[in-house]
């Protein structure tokens, strides 16, 4: 069964912290993951989005990496500012079949 | 530059009554995917539509949910006979291909909240 684990849950940090977002999966076969960012009461949006043979991709003060060997990525967020609180989520796509969401990590920055 | 419409925004029914959930997708898009999410939850897929055919409803509940992508006009999410479970955040997406690997363009979202 395909499966996407996020962790943490939720992760509280202060402004201009860095902070770390992990992403483990078990989807087979493997095409792509991508990164949302969803603010509260609105729709997800891309952040990013990773092949097979991509290690690391950035957009802005967001990276993502990608081990597709032990099937993690992780999400790093630098300098982190207040309207980065969101929820993040992990969705890890097969090369057929419908894609597979985690259930997110809520970050919260705080002044 | 349009992109996922929803509407309503909010919308409240009492419990029996239906609900309709409308999406528009992005311009030239002609697949629309729908996701349910409840309160402190992770999105939950439903089903996936293409111009007049559901490709996959896996997702949707059998009884009082059904959904619709017409040749012409937006897609609907249709529940029928609500329950206060029914209460959530109802997310509309679309992509050009339908292909997996695409990026799903998601809307604002509708929140029902039945009484």
């Amino acid at each position: 069964k395909n499966q996407v684990e996020q962790s943490p849950q939720s992760l509280i940090i202060l402004e201009g912290k860095n902070c770390t977002l992990q992403c483990n999966y078990t989807v087979s076969p493997f095409s792509n993951l991508r990164w949302y960012k969803q603010d509260t009461g609105r729709g997800p949006v891309s952040l990013t989005i990773m092949t097979f043979s991509e290690n690391t991709k950035s957009n802005g003060r967001y990276t993502a990496t990608l081990d597709a060997d032990t099937k993690q990525s992780s999400l790093h967020i630098t300098a982190s500012q207040l309207s980065d609180s969101a929820s993040y989520i992990c969705v890890v796509s097969p090369s057929r079949g419908k894609s597979t969401f985690g259930d997110g990590t809520t970050l919260t920055v705080k002044p | 530059n349009a992109g996922v419409m929803q509407n309503p925004r909010h919308l409240v029914r009492r419990r029996g009554q239906e609900a309709r959930l409308r999406c528009s997708p992005v311009k030239g898009h002609s697949h629309v995917y729908w996701y349910r999410q409840l309160p402190e939850e992770g999105l939950k897929f439903m089903v996936y539509l293409q111009k007049e055919n559901i490709i996959d409803e896996s997702g949707m509940p059998k009884e009082r949910f059904s959904a619709e992508f017409p040749k012409e006009g937006p897609s609907i999410l249709r529940i029928q006979q609500v329950v206060r479970g029914d209460s959530a955040a109802y997310f509309c997406a679309s992509s050009p291909t339908g292909v997996a690997q695409e990026t799903q363009y998601f809307g604002p979202g509708t929140r029902l909240l039945v009484l």
